[in-house]
Formats: structure tokens, sequence, C-alpha cells
């Protein structure tokens, strides 16, 4: 398996513009998460999904984030406007869900977005 | 979800034995404890995991005290490559919506040639 696949690996857009990230997590696995890691804040956990659902998206910072699992192969993270504060290193992970107990969370190489 | 507690950062001599402590003592019968590593810039990489005994793979070694409340992961004979920062986890489980890992600031491990 290639593991978890991310896209763009580095993104680069002016203050005010639409980013949009891309996860692609390993087959078989019916969780995705998003995290995003800064210096200041370490790796925050921004959403994750179960069987493509939104389950807990409390860490997600304001209304100008949002994600979408529109099947079990694909998400998205997007952020409409972009602002400085957001540059960091967003990762996607994966992992297999059955009902109580924690699978192991297997990372992507992340996506470096510089917001300038 | 069970706080975990680590030292800031350790020093480990290459090819010794490196050994990352961990307390947890507030973790619960049916949590696990999860090790994960991230070297610089990369996405951070599962190690092992354990709930009550001792766990071994070609990784690492998990060594769970009897009473639960605190682990070591044993790196048998370090090397430069295993120079990076280093999460103990205890996820929070449930069982309808599933498990988050919350990932703290770690030990930083430098081996030193």
């Amino acid at each position: 398996d290639a593991g978890v696949i991310q896209s763009p690996r580095h993104e680069v857009t002016e203050m005010g513009q639409e980013v949009t990230l891309r996860c692609k997590p390993i087959s078989g696995h019916n969780s995705l998460f998003w995290y995003r890691q800064t210096m200041m804040r370490g790796l925050e956990l921004l959403i994750y999904f179960n069987n493509n659902v939104p389950i807990d998206d409390s860490g997600m910072p304001e209304d100008r984030f949002s994600a979408k699992m529109p099947n079990a192969s694909f998400s998205t993270l997007k952020i409409q406007p972009s602002e400085p504060r957001d540059s960091a290193v967003y990762f996607c992970a994966s992992s297999l869900f059955v009902g109580g107990i924690p699978y192991e969370q297997y990372f992507g190489p992340g996506t470096r977005l510089t917001v300038t | 979800d069970a706080k975990t507690t680590q030292p800031p950062s350790m020093d480990c001599a290459e090819g010794r034995a490196a050994n990352l402590p961990c307390n947890h003592s507030t973790i619960s019968g049916n949590e696990y404890v999860y090790w994960y590593r991230q070297i610089h810039s990369q996405g951070p990489q599962y190690i092992i995991h354990g709930l009550k005994n001792n766990e071994t793979n070609e990784m690492a070694s998990l060594i769970i005290t009897e009473d639960r409340k605190s682990s070591t992961l044993i790196l048998p004979h370090a090397t430069l490559r295993d120079t990076a920062v280093y999460y103990c986890i205890v996820p929070a489980s449930d069982w309808d919506t599933g498990n988050q890992f919350y990932f703290g600031t770690g030990t930083s491990l430098t081996v030193i040639p």
C-alpha cells in the first residue's frame, strides 16, 4: 500500500485566496483525521470522520475552515479565505474504526502551507 | 482521556539503549498506551502500543508497569536516525464515535554519535 497520500506537498498562497488540501487514506481504513502542526501549538486535531461522516469538528479554528469526505477514498480540507496565521503543516491520517478499539493512525507526509 | 507526562528532552549514545519514560497515572482499565515518533518535517510514525502486557516489535519494546500508571519505550540499539520527538498517548476511545489521539509536547530524543 502506498500509505496516506496528501497533495499538494507545498502550497504558497496570498492572503484572501482559497486553499484546498487533499487526502487519500489507506485503502480499507474507515476513519480519517485532519491535523495541523505549528511550532506554537504543536499537533492539533482539527476534525475526524468515521465512515465518511464528520464526528467531531470542534478543533476547526473558525468558519473559514471546512472539510469534506465525499467517499471512502478522498477528503478535502478547505480554507477560504486564507490568512497568514493559517501557515502550518497540515497532516492527514487514517485508521480502522471498530467500536471501542483505538487502532493506530497512519499519517501522510503533510502539506506545508504558507500564506503571505 | 488520560493525560500523559514525559520529560521534554533526553540524550542517548549511539548503539546504547534509549529508555523513554511516560507517566499516565489516571489511565483507566481499558485504555491503551500508544507511542509515536516524529522525525523532523515528517508525519508522525506509529511505533507500538499495549494494554497490560509488555510488547515488542521490530522497532521497539514497550514496558508497562503492573499498576499501568507508567510505561517505558525502549529502543534497544539507538541509531542517529532515531533522533526524533517521541509521543506517549493514551487515546480517548468511544465505542460509538471512535478514538482521538491527543499529541502533547513529547520527548525530544537526541542520539549522539
